[in-house]
């Protein structure tokens, strides 16, 4: 599916500790974004980038940080990680953002567990 | 900032039942996409709609946009238990509303079908 992989796939990790989690695509797509998924709450954009070292905050930005040095990687990190980010964490790509077009495909997601 | 409301958030039928989610956002739209997850999956598109009043159909599947361009609908005739999964509505703002790239997901339909 568009070429995007995400790593780690799983991950346990205790409060207060900082993970990265990356996600990685082939195609050189220029916007990419990641969301977290939690019951009740749908998809929520945290941050997105629409080139390297493009950025910008979505809904749900606090306590994250991200950054795209290279077209094929942008990186989530969560620098002292809270029980309230548990959650299964998708990376996304616009293939072609025209300006009426812009489906996104999604990653395999990462589960996040904060103990 | 732009929400976008889904309804029901649970359904439960009978295979070869019927099924509607309804979404509302609460500003204009330029566009409505439809995603489907299946039980431990990713996102995947299905479609997208972008004009005002606008129906489009993929074999059991029949996707509306409101006149207004702020609701939507999806309806499923004749379920099958390959039907079952959470469906999504995501909404791309104006440009009067911020749209860019971004979209605003409802909070998904969690669609289940017994035999």
């Amino acid at each position: 599916d568009a070429g995007i992989t995400q790593s780690p796939r799983h991950k346990v990790t205790e409060t207060g500790t900082p993970v990265t989690l990356r996600c990685h695509q082939t195609e050189n797509h220029r916007y990419m974004y990641w969301y977290r998924q939690d019951p009740g709450h749908g998809l929520r954009l945290i941050h997105y980038s629409y080139g390297v070292k493009d950025t910008d905050k979505g809904e749900v930005s606090d306590g994250y940080s991200v950054s795209r040095s290279k077209t094929e990687d942008f990186l989530l990190t969560l620098e002292s990680a809270t029980s309230s980010q548990t959650s299964v964490y998708f990376c996304a790509i616009t293939p072609t953002p025209r300006e009426s077009y812009n489906e996104q495909f999604f990653g395999p997601g990462t589960r996040l567990t904060v103990l | 900032g732009q929400q976008v409301m889904q309804i029901p958030q649970y359904q439960h039928v009978q295979e070869g039942e019927d099924f509607t989610t309804y979404c509302n956002s609460s500003t204009t739209l330029s566009n409505i996409q439809w995603y489907k997850q299946r039980p431990g999956g990713h996102p995947v598109f299905l479609i997208q709609l972008v004009k005002s009043g606008e129906v489009k159909k993929q074999k059991r599947l029949t996707f509306q946009f409101g006149e207004a361009k702020k609701n939507s609908s999806l309806h499923i005739t004749a379920t099958q238990t390959t039907d079952v999964g959470t469906y999504f509505c995501a909404g791309r703002g104006t440009r009067l509303t911020g749209g860019g790239n971004k979209l605003t997901f409802g909070t998904g339909t969690q669609l289940k079908v017994e035999l």
